[in-house]
């Protein structure tokens, strides 16, 4: 198995909704990450899981709320959103430390915020 | 800090020409480069990268990229398009070190193949 699979693949919530995002890998990969991306931008990193522990949160606002409950598992956890956090958010994964192998992203969560 | 930049934000070709799409970076540290491409709705997928060795790389789709670092660049290449290469394209940087590292990202080339 060499994908990183996300659901759901399309998402509308209100901004008094709570709902989450999954993502999972079975390649051993024993880091993963969110990004976030705006329509005609490139990805921007939102937090890193190195070994199951958060090592990089990129100043993310507190209503994204990710969580690694295992090694193949992540999910962002989303309450109070504002319109403008509508986006395609990207999960992926890599070996540690040699990240130019492995990287490995996922098809993505279009999220639209109304 | 590393930062990339992609020199044309839209790149327009005909049909079985050929194509380059520029890609220039700095970082103070060694890195990694890669290249990826996005169809419309979807994920990135890996073109290629380079890791070290060889300056000349060949990825997936008949792309290939030449890593030059004296002008920093790593530049992407195809000698003959086709319309289904029609997409967004990302040149990304990582540092290379112990421990996760993020990706950077150049703004992206849009590249779109005329019949």
């Amino acid at each position: 198995d060499t994908e990183v699979t996300q659901t759901p693949k399309h998402l509308v919530m209100g901004m008094t909704n709570k709902k989450s995002l999954k993502c999972e890998q079975h390649m051993g990969h024993r880091a993963m990450y969110w990004y976030k991306q705006k329509a005609k931008k490139p990805p921007e990193l939102m937090f890193v899981y190195s070994y199951e522990k958060l090592s990089i949160n990129e100043s993310v606002p507190s209503r994204f709320s990710p969580e690694c409950p295992n090694s193949s598992l992540l999910n962002l956890h989303l309450h109070a959103l504002q319109p403008e956090d509508s986006a395609l958010y990207l999960c992926a994964s890599s070996q540690d430390r040699r990240t130019g192998i492995g990287y490995t992203f996922g098809s993505g969560t279009r999220l639209t915020v109304v | 800090a590393q930062s990339v930049t992609q020199l044309d934000s839209q790149v327009p070709v005909f049909e079985e020409a050929p194509v380059e799409l520029r890609c220039n970076y700095s970082s103070s540290v060694s890195v990694y480069l890669f290249w990826y491409v996005q169809y419309p709705n979807q994920g990135l997928q890996l073109l290629l990268k380079y890791l070290s060795g060889s300056t000349l790389v060949k990825g997936i789709n008949g792309f290939e990229a030449e890593f030059n670092k004296s002008q920093t660049s790593f530049h992407l290449r195809k000698p003959s398009v086709h319309i289904s290469d029609t997409a967004e394209y990302f040149c990304a940087v990582s540092r290379l070190g112990q421990g996760a590292q993020k990706l950077v990202f150049g703004q992206g080339t849009r590249l779109t193949i005329n019949p």
